[in-house]
């Protein structure tokens, strides 16, 4: 079946470090790969996705770049902010002709001043 | 309304007692889904209705776990005889459509369950 493999947190940086967080995926066909990131306190939202091979999916200063031949789709930003602490998770969907969505396990960033 | 709405927001029951998750989609969204999300699982998905039927009930745990959707609208997740391991959040999202690249699904802010 589907599943996503994401690096494991909590990952602490300092303001305006870079961001790399690893996504790897495994898929029949061709899924949809996207970010949801979680703030303390609040509701999963869609932070960026990518449709096809080589589409770099970006939002508020993330990229992630949907890389078919690597089965990957990791998440970069140059400079971090203190607002950017949350739980990221990598998802796809769209394997099984309809969008159910599986998740990676979440990693948790948290930006100190 | 703006987003999707879950209700109760928190709900902490006896084990054994039956309980009811409430969602509301966006309006006029076709597709609606359930995920449990437990401390240490991650995101779980549970069932996915599209319209008022459910094609895709393989992620349900257990037999005391339903769910239905009236009216291609409000979905209510239904514990019977609940136990400690069915606390943690309830999620549901909603989409547009069902199908189609990249569609997006747009998450409620999930129930929180304790049992005790």
């Amino acid at each position: 079946g589907d599943s996503v493999t994401q690096m494991e947190g909590p990952v602490t940086l300092s303001e305006e470090a870079f961001l790399t967080i690893n996504c790897t995926y495994t898929a029949t066909g061709y899924p949809s790969l996207f970010w949801y990131v979680q703030y303390p306190g609040e509701g999963l939202q869609l932070l960026l996705k990518a449709t096809k091979a080589d589409d770099k999916g970006s939002n508020k200063g993330f990229e992630a770049t949907y890389r078919k031949e690597t089965t990957s789709f990791h998440l970069e930003k140059g400079s971090v902010q203190v607002s950017d602490s949350a739980v990221y998770f990598c998802a796809l969907s769209g394997s099984g002709g309809y969008q159910k969505v599986t998740f990676g396990t979440g990693t948790k960033l948290q930006v100190i001043p | 309304g703006a987003g999707v709405s879950q209700s109760p927001s928190n709900k902490v029951t006896e084990k054994g007692k039956d309980v009811e998750l409430r969602c509301d989609p966006i309006s006029g969204h076709t597709a609606l889904y359930w995920y449990r999300q437990s401390l240490g699982q991650g995101l779980e998905f549970l069932i996915y209705f599209q319209g008022n039927s459910a094609p895709d009930k393989s992620g349900l745990p257990s037999d005391r776990f339903s769910a239905e959707r009236t009216g291609g609208s409000v979905s209510t997740l239904t514990i019977q005889r609940t136990q400690q391991e069915d606390s943690a959040v309830y999620l549901c999202a909603s989409s547009r459509l069902a199908t189609g690249p990249g569609e997006t699904q747009y998450f409620g802010p999930g129930t929180r369950l304790l049992v005790l």
